[in-house]
Protein backbone atom coordinates (compact mmCIF):
# COMPACT_ATOMS: atom_id res chain seq x y z
CA UNK A 1 0.00 0.00 0.00
CA UNK A 2 0.89 3.87 -0.02
CA UNK A 3 3.46 4.54 2.19
CA UNK A 4 3.98 8.37 3.53
CA UNK A 5 7.50 8.85 6.20
CA UNK A 6 7.50 11.47 7.83
CA UNK A 7 10.95 12.67 9.56
CA UNK A 8 11.80 13.28 12.79
CA UNK A 9 8.99 11.04 14.46
CA UNK A 10 10.47 13.24 17.48
CA UNK A 11 11.97 16.78 18.38
CA UNK A 12 12.81 18.03 21.65
CA UNK A 13 14.64 22.17 21.50
CA UNK A 14 15.05 25.10 22.87
CA UNK A 15 12.46 28.02 22.38
CA UNK A 16 13.87 30.18 19.50
CA UNK A 17 14.89 27.30 17.32
CA UNK A 18 13.39 26.76 14.56
CA UNK A 19 12.25 23.12 13.54
CA UNK A 20 12.37 21.40 9.52
CA UNK A 21 9.61 18.33 9.43
CA UNK A 22 9.78 16.12 6.39
CA UNK A 23 7.57 14.21 4.90
CA UNK A 24 7.82 12.01 1.73
CA UNK A 25 5.83 9.83 -0.50
CA UNK A 26 7.84 6.60 -1.00
CA UNK A 27 5.76 4.87 -3.38
CA UNK A 28 3.22 7.32 -5.55
CA UNK A 29 3.45 11.15 -6.58
CA UNK A 30 2.00 13.33 -4.27
CA UNK A 31 0.58 16.29 -5.77
CA UNK A 32 -1.25 17.69 -2.66
CA UNK A 33 -0.11 17.46 0.74
CA UNK A 34 -1.73 18.27 3.69
CA UNK A 35 -0.16 19.52 7.32
CA UNK A 36 -2.13 19.14 10.30
CA UNK A 37 -1.50 19.72 14.05
CA UNK A 38 -2.96 17.43 16.75
CA UNK A 39 -3.58 18.64 20.45
CA UNK A 40 -3.33 16.36 22.79
CA UNK A 41 -7.01 13.64 22.71
CA UNK A 42 -8.21 15.95 20.05
CA UNK A 43 -8.78 15.75 16.49
CA UNK A 44 -6.39 16.60 13.73
CA UNK A 45 -6.85 20.04 12.67
CA UNK A 46 -5.62 21.35 8.57
CA UNK A 47 -3.52 23.79 9.04
CA UNK A 48 -2.57 23.95 4.94
CA UNK A 49 -2.82 22.23 1.76
CA UNK A 50 0.01 22.19 0.27
CA UNK A 51 0.68 21.77 -4.24
CA UNK A 52 3.74 20.72 -6.05
CA UNK A 53 5.54 23.65 -6.88
CA UNK A 54 3.10 26.57 -5.79
CA UNK A 55 2.52 28.39 -3.08
CA UNK A 56 0.96 26.78 0.33
CA UNK A 57 -2.99 27.46 0.76
CA UNK A 58 -3.54 27.89 4.70
CA UNK A 59 -6.31 27.69 6.82
CA UNK A 60 -7.59 30.52 8.24
CA UNK A 61 -5.62 30.94 11.69
CA UNK A 62 -2.25 29.77 10.65
CA UNK A 63 0.52 31.96 10.21
CA UNK A 64 2.26 31.34 7.16
CA UNK A 65 4.91 32.97 8.29
CA UNK A 66 5.42 30.71 11.42
CA UNK A 67 4.77 28.06 9.61
CA UNK A 68 6.64 27.88 6.27
CA UNK A 69 5.31 25.28 3.95
CA UNK A 70 7.65 24.06 0.80
CA UNK A 71 6.33 21.23 -2.20
CA UNK A 72 9.53 21.04 -4.20
CA UNK A 73 9.03 17.81 -5.64
CA UNK A 74 5.74 15.62 -6.14
CA UNK A 75 7.34 13.51 -3.31
CA UNK A 76 8.77 15.72 -0.81
CA UNK A 77 6.83 18.51 0.98
CA UNK A 78 8.60 20.25 4.56
CA UNK A 79 6.90 22.11 6.99
CA UNK A 80 9.71 24.69 9.24
CA UNK A 81 8.40 25.73 12.58
CA UNK A 82 10.01 29.19 12.64
CA UNK A 83 11.32 30.68 16.03
CA UNK A 84 9.66 28.02 17.84
CA UNK A 85 8.26 28.55 21.09
CA UNK A 86 6.30 26.58 23.79
CA UNK A 87 3.07 26.69 22.23
CA UNK A 88 3.77 25.52 19.14
CA UNK A 89 4.87 21.77 21.23
CA UNK A 90 2.10 19.87 19.29
CA UNK A 91 1.81 17.06 17.26
CA UNK A 92 2.22 17.23 13.25
CA UNK A 93 1.28 15.01 10.61
CA UNK A 94 1.49 15.25 7.30
CA UNK A 95 -0.98 13.11 4.83
CA UNK A 96 -0.07 12.93 0.68
CA UNK A 97 -2.51 11.90 -1.92
CA UNK A 98 -2.06 11.30 -5.85
CA UNK A 99 -5.40 13.26 -6.24
CA UNK A 100 -8.38 12.44 -7.49
CA UNK A 101 -10.61 9.85 -5.92
CA UNK A 102 -7.39 8.87 -3.87
CA UNK A 103 -7.42 9.22 -0.23
CA UNK A 104 -4.84 10.97 1.90
CA UNK A 105 -1.99 8.75 3.36
CA UNK A 106 -0.73 9.58 6.54
CA UNK A 107 2.58 10.10 7.75
CA UNK A 108 3.54 8.62 11.40
CA UNK A 109 3.64 12.17 12.94
CA UNK A 110 6.26 14.33 14.50
CA UNK A 111 5.90 15.18 18.24
CA UNK A 112 7.10 19.10 18.79
CA UNK A 113 8.66 19.36 22.40
CA UNK A 114 9.79 23.33 22.82
CA UNK A 115 11.57 24.37 26.27
CA UNK B 1 -22.71 24.93 8.43
CA UNK B 2 -20.75 21.70 7.38
CA UNK B 3 -19.87 19.52 10.17
CA UNK B 4 -18.86 15.92 11.28
CA UNK B 5 -19.79 14.25 14.22
CA UNK B 6 -19.08 11.61 16.65
CA UNK B 7 -21.34 11.32 19.28
CA UNK B 8 -19.13 9.09 21.94
CA UNK B 9 -15.98 10.02 22.91
CA UNK B 10 -15.45 7.09 24.73
CA UNK B 11 -16.46 3.49 24.08
CA UNK B 12 -15.65 0.32 26.20
CA UNK B 13 -16.50 -3.24 24.49
CA UNK B 14 -15.66 -6.66 25.91
CA UNK B 15 -13.05 -8.91 23.05
CA UNK B 16 -15.26 -10.61 21.26
CA UNK B 17 -17.95 -8.59 21.43
CA UNK B 18 -19.79 -6.25 18.47
CA UNK B 19 -18.43 -2.82 17.83
CA UNK B 20 -20.06 0.21 16.04
CA UNK B 21 -19.03 3.45 16.49
CA UNK B 22 -21.19 6.32 15.36
CA UNK B 23 -20.65 9.19 12.67
CA UNK B 24 -23.01 11.82 11.57
CA UNK B 25 -22.25 14.67 8.89
CA UNK B 26 -23.34 18.03 7.74
CA UNK B 27 -22.97 18.37 4.16
CA UNK B 28 -25.52 19.80 0.95
CA UNK B 29 -24.65 17.01 -0.64
CA UNK B 30 -23.44 13.23 -0.12
CA UNK B 31 -19.72 13.75 0.73
CA UNK B 32 -16.99 11.04 0.46
CA UNK B 33 -16.60 9.38 3.52
CA UNK B 34 -14.13 7.52 5.36
CA UNK B 35 -12.69 5.96 8.75
CA UNK B 36 -8.79 6.25 9.96
CA UNK B 37 -7.42 4.65 12.81
CA UNK B 38 -5.01 6.38 15.21
CA UNK B 39 -2.79 4.12 17.42
CA UNK B 40 -0.94 6.31 20.07
CA UNK B 41 1.74 8.40 19.22
CA UNK B 42 0.74 7.69 15.39
CA UNK B 43 -0.31 8.66 12.49
CA UNK B 44 -3.30 7.46 10.38
CA UNK B 45 -4.36 4.30 8.84
CA UNK B 46 -7.03 4.36 6.45
CA UNK B 47 -9.78 1.55 7.24
CA UNK B 48 -12.14 2.01 4.33
CA UNK B 49 -13.69 4.64 2.30
CA UNK B 50 -16.95 4.89 0.37
CA UNK B 51 -17.43 7.40 -2.49
CA UNK B 52 -20.44 6.23 -4.30
CA UNK B 53 -22.61 2.35 -5.06
CA UNK B 54 -22.79 0.01 -2.15
CA UNK B 55 -23.56 1.67 0.73
CA UNK B 56 -22.28 -1.47 2.99
CA UNK B 57 -18.30 -0.86 2.45
CA UNK B 58 -15.70 -3.68 3.82
CA UNK B 59 -12.60 -2.23 4.46
CA UNK B 60 -9.30 -3.94 6.63
CA UNK B 61 -9.11 -5.62 9.55
CA UNK B 62 -12.42 -6.81 9.48
CA UNK B 63 -14.23 -3.69 9.58
CA UNK B 64 -17.05 -2.38 7.57
CA UNK B 65 -19.54 0.88 7.21
CA UNK B 66 -22.92 1.26 6.16
CA UNK B 67 -23.60 4.86 4.59
CA UNK B 68 -27.26 5.49 5.21
CA UNK B 69 -28.36 8.61 3.22
CA UNK B 70 -31.66 9.38 5.00
CA UNK B 71 -29.67 9.32 8.51
CA UNK B 72 -26.25 11.05 7.00
CA UNK B 73 -24.99 8.79 9.09
CA UNK B 74 -21.59 6.53 8.14
CA UNK B 75 -21.12 3.89 10.85
CA UNK B 76 -18.22 1.89 11.64
CA UNK B 77 -18.83 -1.95 12.81
CA UNK B 78 -17.28 -5.10 13.85
CA UNK B 79 -18.67 -7.95 14.91
CA UNK B 80 -15.96 -9.49 16.98
CA UNK B 81 -13.50 -7.11 18.81
CA UNK B 82 -10.03 -8.20 19.15
CA UNK B 83 -7.81 -6.35 21.94
CA UNK B 84 -5.28 -4.98 19.23
CA UNK B 85 -8.39 -2.87 17.94
CA UNK B 86 -7.68 -0.11 20.99
CA UNK B 87 -7.30 3.14 19.34
CA UNK B 88 -8.41 6.24 18.83
CA UNK B 89 -11.44 5.89 15.65
CA UNK B 90 -11.82 9.47 13.57
CA UNK B 91 -14.62 9.89 10.71
CA UNK B 92 -13.74 12.14 8.32
CA UNK B 93 -15.74 13.80 5.37
CA UNK B 94 -14.18 15.19 2.18
CA UNK B 95 -17.21 17.31 0.18
CA UNK B 96 -15.76 17.14 -3.12
CA UNK B 97 -13.05 17.44 -4.86
CA UNK B 98 -9.53 18.69 -3.40
CA UNK B 99 -9.16 16.17 -0.86
CA UNK B 100 -9.39 18.58 1.75
CA UNK B 101 -10.87 15.96 5.05
CA UNK B 102 -12.87 17.31 7.32
CA UNK B 103 -12.52 15.04 10.71
CA UNK B 104 -14.48 14.34 13.82
CA UNK B 105 -13.98 14.36 17.13
CA UNK B 106 -13.04 11.40 17.06
CA UNK B 107 -13.65 8.11 19.39
CA UNK B 108 -11.48 6.62 21.60
CA UNK B 109 -12.15 2.57 22.02
CA UNK B 110 -11.05 0.54 24.86
CA UNK B 111 -11.39 -3.67 24.83
CA UNK B 112 -11.73 -5.23 27.94
CA UNK B 113 -9.91 -8.61 27.98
Amino acid sequence: GAVVSQHPSRVICKSGTSVKIECRSLDFQATTMFWYRQFPKQSLMLMATSNEGSKATYEQGVEKDKFLINHASLTLSTLTVTSAHPEDSSFYICSATPGGTQPQHFGDGTRLSIL
Amino acid sequence: AQSVTQPDIHITVSEGASLELRCNYSYGATPYLFWYVQSPGQGLQLLLKYFSGDTLVQGIKGFEAEFKRSQSSFNLRKPSVHWSDAAEYFCAVEPGGGNKLTFGTGTQLKVEL
